[in-house]
């Protein structure tokens, strides 16, 4: 059971690239966050998805896309990079009927846009 | 007002000390009150979590919630080298899929 896994660990890219994270889930979850964390900001939901074929906005959505085809996945893209967007993004996931505070949280992915 | 403040730390303590961590926060509908720990380059882990007001205990870990002074507290007894990490709190309304984190309080435990 590997629980939350996120691909890949780190990555570097130039502004103006595009990127898809991967995040992967075997908990049979329904839902999943990405969240940024930036040093003095704390962690910010940037979309989630309440199951399969869905994706809401969270907190700072923008310059982010988002999709759900498969119950254990959950891609975060972004389309054209920004220095802005360099940061550390975690995926989480919890099971329907859960409490919101149960969220799992993968390793992380570090990115730096250069 | 930022919906949740915490301070960031770091705070050291020698082994065995008693480490409290605290957040405030401004908006009166939050029902659920949690508490992540962080270890260095890895995901949050929740820690523990109460809804509503009172007290909650783990172990050496206590959670207290005083929802009248918009405050919230963890307290780890006979701390530990392993309990060095970033403590993060944060809090959600009811039925809402958000939460809102403090930015997170770097404790050491120094042998």
């Amino acid at each position: 059971n590997a629980g939350v896994t996120q691909t890949p660990k780190f990555r570097v890219l130039k502004t103006g690239q595009s990127m898809t994270l991967l995040c992967a889930q075997d908990m049979n979850h329904e839902y999943m966050y990405w969240y940024r964390q930036d040093p003095g900001m704390g962690l910010r939901l940037i979309h989630y998805s309440v199951g399969e074929g869905t994706t809401a906005k969270g907190e700072v959505p923008d310059g982010y896309n988002v999709s759900r085809l498969k119950k254990q996945n959950f891609l975060l893209g972004l389309e054209s990079a920004a220095p802005s967007q360099t940061s550390v993004y975690f995926c989480a996931s919890r099971r329907d009927g859960g409490v919101v505070a149960e969220q799992y949280f993968g390793p992380g992915t570090r990115l730096t846009v250069t | 007002q930022k919906e949740v403040e915490q301070d960031p730390g770091p705070l050291s303590v020698p082994e065995g000390a008693i480490v409290s961590l605290n957040c405030t926060y401004s908006n009166s509908a939050f029902q659920y009150f949690m508490w992540y720990r962080q270890y260095s380059r890895k995901g949050p882990e929740l820690l523990m979590y109460t809804y509503s007001s009172g007290n909650k205990e783990d172990g050496r870990f206590t959670a207290q919630v005083d929802k009248s002074s918009k405050y919230i507290s963890l307290f780890i007894r006979d701390s530990q080298p392993s309990d060095s990490a970033t403590y993060l709190c944060a809090m959600s309304r009811y039925g809402n899929n958000r939460l809102a984190f403090g930015k997170g309080n770097q404790v050491v435990v120094i042998p």
